[in-house]
């Protein structure tokens, strides 16, 4: 079935520094991929999306490139700030077997620290 | 603004009581999901609906019923045969069967044992 494999936690970073957390799946379609993101006591938020193989998802000063070769989903902030504290999931949905349903990676927790 | 409304923020079930989670939505979404998320995990899927009247088993549907009576609410019940429900839970719900959309989430319930 699908996986969704991400980067472990925690992560700690200072503000200003260069972010990336990993994330790599496995589907047997054409899934489109996301990233969420939750803050503390609060729902999953989508962040970025992806639908198919080279599209670049974007938001915020996040960025995620759809990589089909290396099955990957990566994502990347070139400066983080103290407000991007938060956890991050990656996520697949492929639509077609699995009638909508997404399958999530375990989540990132990031603490960026002023 | 559309969304998703989950209620009670906070719930606190005895021994022995079925308690029951609120989910509606106004996004004109078919599908609709509950998902447990317990300390520094991922997400679990228990029960999801692709269409009224209609619902299926997730990963972890032992102990929960659902019911989907109407489009725009889902509500998922917590029964006494659920031996460990302290948890946060989350609704979610999503455009159409066989998407690739994201899924829209609810702010949450956070459910403790008294």
């Amino acid at each position: 079935g699908d996986s969704v494999t991400q980067m472990e936690g925690p992560v700690t970073l200072s503000e200003e520094a260069f972010l990336t957390i990993n994330c790599t799946y496995t589907a047997t379609g054409y899934p489109s991929l996301f990233w969420y993101v939750q803050y503390p006591g609060e729902g999953l938020q989508l962040l970025l999306k992806a639908t198919k193989a080279d599209d670049k998802g974007s938001n915020k000063g996040f960025e995620a490139t759809y990589r089909k070769e290396t099955t990957s989903f990566h994502l990347e902030k070139g400066s983080v700030q103290v407000s991007d504290s938060a956890v991050y999931f990656c996520a697949l949905s492929d639509g077609g077997a699995n009638a909508g349903k997404s399958t999530f990676g375990d989540g990132t927790t990031l603490t960026v620290k002023p | 603004d559309g969304g998703i409304t989950q209620s009670p923020k906070y719930l606190f079930r005895k021994e022995g009581q079925n308690v029951t989670l609120s989910c509606e939505q106004n996004l004109n979404h078919d599908a609709m999901y509950w998902y447990r998320q317990d300390p520094g995990q991922g997400l679990r899927l228990i029960y999801y609906s692709q269409i009224v009247n209609d619902f299926q088993k997730g990963d972890i549907a032992e102990g929960y019923s659902v019911s989907r009576e109407k489009k725009e609410s889902f509500p998922l019940t917590v029964t006494s045969a659920q031996k460990n429900p302290t948890a946060f839970y989350l609704c979610a719900s999503s455009i159409a069967v066989n998407s690739n959309q994201p899924q829209h989430f609810g702010d949450g319930t956070r459910l403790s044992i008294l």
